[in-house]
């Protein structure tokens, strides 16, 4: 069946330093791809989503480009700031096998210090 | 746009008792409601699907009388939690669509506690 992998957290890194969280996935038809984040105490938003392979999604200065030869979707940030600190899901869904049904990775814990 | 609010946030009852939480997309109208369970440093779990009017679709695993799912209006859906026990402590969460589906409007939880 459909699944997300995403890297083990947590990831502690210093501000301003380049992140990668990165996210493989599996699917039998053509996965929307997402990834979600779940500041503490709040609830998950979607952060950025692509539709298709070589689409690439961005918000809040996060990227994300779906790579369908490596069934990836990393997340990267230039230059991350204390207010990223958050867990980041990476999620897919396949309405043509899994009828609108979102699976999400483990998540990954991101702390970073001022 | 596309708010979800749940109710209550956090809730601490009795091993024994029945707890309802509530779901509500609250400036559209979702044609379907997700129910998720988080445990502790893992991922969601999706329990069930339901769409206005219709049965709730349980995933596999989940208890369809333990969780009952009411999603009685497009703005509405409910989740009771019956006789609850300490292993059903965990963060409950609500999502809401609408048109296409893909896009799931994520409530901020509720935390239940079962003593």
């Amino acid at each position: 069946g459909d699944s997300v992998t995403q890297m083990e957290g947590p990831v502690t890194l210093s501000e301003e330093a380049f992140l990668t969280i990165n996210c493989t996935y599996t699917a039998t038809g053509y996965p929307s791809l997402f990834w979600y984040v779940q500041y503490p105490g709040e609830g998950l938003q979607l952060l950025l989503k692509a539709t298709k392979a070589d689409d690439k999604g961005s918000n809040k200065g996060f990227e994300a480009t779906y790579r369908k030869e490596t069934t990836s979707f990393h997340l990267e940030k230039g230059s991350v700031q204390v207010s990223d600190s958050a867990v980041y899901f990476c999620a897919l869904s396949d309405k043509y096998s899994s009828a609108s049904k979102i699976i999400f990775g483990s998540g990954t814990r991101l702390s970073i210090r001022p | 746009g596309a708010v979800v609010s749940q109710h209550p946030s956090r809730v601490i009852c009795k091993s024994g008792t029945s707890v309802k939480i509530e779901c509500r997309s609250l400036d559209f109208q979702a044609t379907t409601m997700f129910w998720y369970r988080q445990f502790p440093k893992k991922s969601l779990m999706l329990m069930a699907t339901s769409n206005e009017g219709s049965k709730a679709t349980y995933e596999q695993g989940v208890e369809k009388d333990k969780f009952l799912i009411n999603h009685a209006s497009l703005t509405l859906s409910t989740l009771t939690v019956t006789s609850a026990h300490p292993e059903d402590s965990s963060f409950y969460i609500c999502s809401a669509s609408f048109r296409d589906q893909e896009t799931q409007y994520f409530g901020p939880g509720t935390r239940l506690l079962v003593l």
